[in-house]
């Protein structure tokens, strides 16, 4: 069974400019999350979808973050503009039922 | 809401000795998981305990749900075995992660 697959792995950009992270789930999974972890810190939700739904997105920063999952299948999650407090890593997951919950390996974004 | 609480935060070990981390949370849960985050960033599942106790290998996790901790025994660790161990929560089918355990084994 493949895993949870990312891309970029590695994204170095200016402050202000805008950078997309893609995210395939694990084939069956209806939830998809986000998380962001910064160096140092455990990872933190930024927004779960379920199949193409979003079920919580509360600590998603809207005026700068979006996310989507148009099919239930894929998600592209963007940082538009982009500051120097986003320098994180952007870990993907997957889960079938809520309970084991998959990641990827995660998309490393350094801005300067 | 929950907080999740991983102590110690950094453990130093000789390759071969035995450790035991532990994971206190605040409220109820539906379920508990333990990761270990390699050094490429990589986390992967170690457990899924929601209570009970399972092992896997030199490793083992008990978790009791009503007195809201969990714990993960390290058998006879390896230099492989470094890297953060983090315990994380589910609620509301989200994962709310504590700040870890760093861990390093020396040869």
């Amino acid at each position: 069974e493949a895993g949870v697959a990312q891309s970029p792995r590695y994204k170095i950009i200016e402050k202000r400019q805008s950078v997309a992270f893609w995210c395939n789930p694990i084939s069956g999974h209806a939830t998809l999350y986000w998380y962001q972890q910064i160096l140092g810190q455990g990872p933190k939700l930024l927004i779960q979808f379920q199949n193409n739904g979003v079920v919580d997105d509360s600590q998603l920063p809207k005026d700068r973050f979006s996310a989507e999952r148009l099919k239930g299948v894929d998600s592209t999650l963007k940082i538009q503009p982009a500051k120097l407090e986003d320098s994180a890593v952007y870990l993907c997951a997957s889960s079938r039922s809520g309970n084991t919950i998959y990641f990827g390996e995660g998309s490393w974004l350094t801005v300067v | 809401g929950i907080q999740v609480e991983q102590s110690p935060p950094d453990l130093i070990l000789q390759e071969g000795a035995n450790s035991t981390l532990r994971c206190n949370f605040s409220d109820s849960v539906n379920n508990l998981q333990w990761f270990h985050q390699n050094p490429w960033g990589q986390l992967i599942n170690l457990f899924y305990i929601p209570s009970g106790t399972k092992q896997n290998g030199r490793l083992s996790a008990t978790t009791v749900a009503t007195e809201r901790y969990s714990l993960l025994y390290i058998s006879s660790s390896q230099t492989t075995d470094s890297g953060v161990y983090f315990c994380a929560v589910v609620v509301r089918r989200a994962l709310t992660f504590g700040s870890g355990t760093r861990l390093q084994v020396q040869p």
